[in-house]
């Protein structure tokens, strides 16, 4: 039962162009949600997160949207630029309980910018 | 910059043969997690601890993995026999407090291949 999920495995976009990923979710129980970066043979990377008040959340280049009604959440870059280009990881993560702070993790989307 | 540190950086073992990973966390965080990570997948949690306490190892597959924390500092998994569907990125990672919403940071992982 794969609770969270980023339909599209891979995304290629021009520099300077938007990249927009998304990620949907099932547990209507998670309440705050994170995007991690991921380079080859290197650890997640944390970016940003969005707790479940809100809608929007924003740093730098880097924006956060999330829809609870549709249990949906998209990460935008703009501008995007080639150093983006990795594997980006959505997660979310319980409101409480002895599992608090244990994070459910997407596939990864394999985000390449070309020049 | 404080991060989480992991050995080896890489593994090539022998199926049945034993094979142990070491975690230290950045300084002063309470809670450490071990997360595998199968090619094509994101990462999924195997144990958290919370100080020297397991709080979850529910996805942890107790008949050949076992994990610690003595002192709840650094941290141990062990899996023996290793077994060739053990092969994937073995990644710890730490956060700083309990019961509030947090990102964790990640180490660079421990890249296992069971052959």
């Amino acid at each position: 039962d794969q609770q969270v999920k980023q339909n599209s495995p891979s995304l290629s976009v021009q520099e300077g162009r938007i990249s927009i990923l998304n990620c949907d979710y099932t547990n209507s129980m998670f309440d705050y949600f994170l995007w991690y970066k991921k380079y080859p043979a290197e650890g997640p990377t944390f970016l940003i997160s969005i707790s479940s008040i809100k809608d929007k959340n924003e740093d730098g280049r880097f924006t956060v949207f999330l829809n609870k009604s549709a249990k949906h959440l998209s990460l935008h870059i703009v501008p995007s630029q080639p150093g983006d280009s990795a594997v980006y990881f959505c997660a979310a993560g319980p409101a409480g309980g002895t599992s608090y702070g244990k994070l459910t993790f997407g596939q990864g989307t394999i985000l390449t910018v070309h020049p | 910059e404080a991060e989480v540190a992991q050995s080896p950086r890489y593994k090539i073992t022998e199926k049945s043969q034993a094979v142990a990973f070491w975690c230290d966390p950045i300084s002063g965080h309470a809670t450490l997690y071990w997360y595998r990570q199968i090619l094509g997948q994101g990462p999924e949690l195997l144990v958290q601890f919370q100080d020297e306490s397991v709080v979850d190892d529910s996805q942890l597959p107790k008949d050949r993995f076992s994990a610690e924390r003595l002192k709840g500092v650094d941290s141990t998994l062990k899996i023996q026999p290793a077994e060739l569907g053990d092969s994937a990125m073995y990644l710890c990672a730490s956060s700083p407090r309990w019961g509030r919403r947090t990102e964790a940071f990640f180490g660079q992982g421990t890249r296992l291949t069971v052959v």
